[in-house]
């Protein structure tokens, strides 16, 4: 089975330090995926990549970078953590294929204080 | 963004049949996916759409109009597990993005005994 491995499930960071979320995936997939999820909002793309070095920002980059130096593992960056982003990030990875979709990890809730 | 809509919270009763409809405002994807998500859990893949028709895999079931823009998710014979988040998502939604999912808000479903 595909596994995709988020590095913590909750983290609590204060308000301006920089965190990473770190995602790794055991099957060879070229694209790799970082979502946030929030009640009543739904799962909202943040940045994506199908390759290695290669990124490319989704809907709400703003806030977030990425790093994808090895094709298994795909970083989130928060430069200067805010309140507003609170919430649930999901890693998500998937073939060039694409029949079935994306297998996701099992996400890390994070908190901003 | 793209309007994919659900209903927020459906409540139905175990052994019972309930439908989950999943509408759209564009004729532009390749395939269109519903996942579960149990509470605090990552999502899992439950079927996938390209054609028109219905899609059965055991006691569930999806089904996909592309020209009536529209989709739904069939459980039979619920059972109090199946009490979870039900996500619809388009995949290619965007052009130039053809291996991204783009996802509804979900819906809610609790199954009551």
């Amino acid at each position: 089975d595909v596994k995709v491995t988020q590095s913590s499930r909750y983290l609590v960071k204060r308000t301006g330090e920089k965190v990473f979320l770190e995602c790794v995936q055991d099957m060879d997939h070229e694209n790799m995926f970082w979502y946030r999820q929030d009640p009543g909002l739904g799962l909202r793309l943040i940045y994506f990549s199908y390759d290695v070095k290669m990124k490319e920002k989704g809907d709400i980059p703003e806030g977030y970078s990425v790093s994808r130096e090895k094709k298994e593992r795909f970083s989130l960056i928060l430069e200067s953590a805010s309140t507003n982003q609170t919430s649930m990030y999901l890693c998500a990875s998937s073939l060039g294929g694409f029949t079935y979709g994306y297998t996701f990890g099992s996400g890390t809730r994070l908190t901003v204080v | 963004g793209q309007n994919i809509d659900q209903p927020t919270e459906m409540t139905a009763t175990e052994g019972a049949i309930v439908q989950i409809n999943c509408t759209y405002q564009t004729s532009g994807f390749n395939g269109l996916f519903w996942y579960q998500q149990h509470a605090g859990e990552a999502p899992t893949f439950l079927s996938y759409n390209v054609l028109d028709g219905l899609e059965e895999k055991g006691r569930f079931s999806s089904f996909l109009s592309r020209s009536k823009g529209y989709s739904y998710l069939l459980l039979k014979e619920l059972q109090m597990k199946d009490s979870a988040s039900y996500l619809c998502a388009l995949w290619g939604l965007h052009s130039g993005s053809a291996r991204q999912l783009t996802f509804g808000s979900g819906t809610q479903l609790t199954v009551l005994p």
